[in-house]
């Protein structure tokens, strides 16, 4: 079974923080994804990664950066966390190429509260 | 601009009848479209799909219809069961982007 793991389940932090939330997969799949969750607006791509070292932005990438410095792990980066930034983080992986349409696996996700 | 609508937030349905998720598309580029499910305090699992050139999929109790001309796509569960109570998300591919719908709380009722 895939195993996509989140390094918190639950953070809190204020705003103006630097805030970072890993991502580890353990499947060598070649694309990583970061979803953001929100109540009335289902699941919005912020960035994601088709290879090591490569990012693309989705559609909410403001506010956000990425890091992939390895196959397995992909860490999402709030340079100055802000409230409208608190949410329900959701990192997800895939393998094949990056056109064709493989089915996500998802982490638990890490609840964020910006304070 | 949501291309990938759910316009019901909820569905209660009875314990052994049929549930009935929707889901609206508009951009005619999407080839491939998902169906995930997801329990509180975990991350969505995926559940069925069907390519743009089918019209039905089916894998035990879930059924995936899909009307292209309509640009709309149901998933049916029959029958359901309690532990079917989650939240539904459809999504739909381009070019391997996954773009999804705002969800749908299921519950079914003992």
């Amino acid at each position: 079974d895939v195993k996509v793991t989140q390094s918190s389940r639950y953070l809190v932090k204020r705003t103006g923080e630097k805030v970072f939330l890993e991502c580890v997969q353990d499947m060598d799949h070649e694309n990583m994804f970061w979803y953001r969750q929100d109540p009335g607006l289902g699941l919005r791509l912020i960035y994601f990664s088709y290879d090591v070292k490569m990012k693309e932005k989705g559609d909410i990438p403001e506010g956000y950066s990425v890091s992939r410095e390895k196959k397995e792990r992909f860490s999402l980066i709030l340079e100055s966390a802000s409230t409208n930034q608190t949410s329900m983080y959701l990192c997800a992986t895939r393998t094949g190429g990056w056109v064709t349409p493989e089915k996500l696996f998802f982490g638990s996700g890490t609840q964020l509260s910006v304070l | 601009d949501q291309q990938v609508k759910q316009n019901s937030p909820s569905l209660s349905v009875q314990e052994g009848r049929i549930s009935i998720l929707n889901c609206d598309y508009t951009n005619s580029m999407f080839d491939y479209f998902l169906w995930y499910k997801k329990y509180p305090a975990e991350g969505p699992t995926f559940l069925i799909s069907i390519s743009s050139i089918k019209d039905k999929n089916e894998d035990g109790r879930f059924t995936v219809f899909l009307n292209k001309s309509a640009k709309h796509l149901s998933l049916h569960i029959v029958p359901s069961q309690p532990g079917d109570s989650a939240v539904y998300f459809c999504a739909a591919s381009s070019y391997g982007k996954l773009t999804f719908g705002q969800g749908t709380i299921l519950t079914v009722h003992p």
